[in-house]
């Protein structure tokens, strides 16, 4: 069964500085890795998708890498914004299913 | 606007009482799934459909129904025999199973008095 831990669970950070989430996986015969932004008592949006061919995917100051074989992403948030406070969630596919982790709730200090 | 509208937002189910939770989509996918999320979890599969008249059970379907007549639309039921109820429940869907981005509604709050 697929496990997905994402640590920490929480971080707070000075506006401006650089974010690193961290996702690893038990099962890496994946398809994709995706990673979702949730608001509090809202929808998930995501924020890229990684092919399991990929090794990583950039759009405007987000980036993820992907290491297929140790199970390990991380997603590379750059320059913070208070805006970008939010839970980041990281989900793997196989098995026709999506597994999640738990996620990293984050918060940007102005 | 194309996208996943769910409702009600808020629903509020009386022990014993089974209740519906609507999801709709314009997105003309194929592929649908429902999502619980607990606190502090993440999201769990209940039920998943690839096409119209076929749906598979997810991690945690005990006590869940659905059904899956239109491609637009995927009714999730949350019976008497779902013991613990109380959650944020979220539907979900993508062109195809597996290989493509999921689009997520606003999700249902689901709470049991």
């Amino acid at each position: 069964k697929q496990e997905v831990t994402q640590i920490p669970a929480a971080l707070s950070v000075p506006e401006g500085e650089n974010l690193v989430l961290n996702c690893s996986f038990t099962d890496s015969a994946i398809y994709n890795l995706q990673w979702f932004r949730q608001d509090p008592g809202k929808g998930l949006t995501s924020l890229l998708l990684i092919q399991s061919s990929q090794r990583e995917q950039t759009s405007g100051r987000l980036n993820a890498s992907l290491d297929k074989s140790s199970g390990r992403s991380t997603l590379y948030i750059a320059a913070s914004q208070p805006g970008d406070s939010a839970t980041y969630l990281c989900a793997v596919t196989n098995d026709y299913k999506l597994s999640f982790g738990a996620g990293t709730t984050v918060t940007v200090r102005a | 606007d194309g996208g996943i509208t769910q409702s009600p937002k808020y629903l509020f189910r009386k022990e014993g009482q089974n209740v519906t939770l609507s999801c709709e989509q314009n997105l003309n996918h194929d592929a649908m799934y429902w999502y619980r999320q607990d606190p502090g979890q993440g999201l769990r599969l209940i039920y998943y459909s690839q096409i119209v008249n076929d749906f598979q059970k997810g991690d945690i379907a005990e006590g869940y129904s659905v059904s899956r007549e239109k491609k637009e639309s995927f009714p999730l039921t949350v019976t008497s025999a779902q013991k613990n109820p109380t959650a944020f429940y979220l539907c979900a869907s993508s062109i195809s199973l597996v290989k493509d981005t999921q689009y997520f509604g606003p999700g249902t709050r689901l709470t049991v008095l």
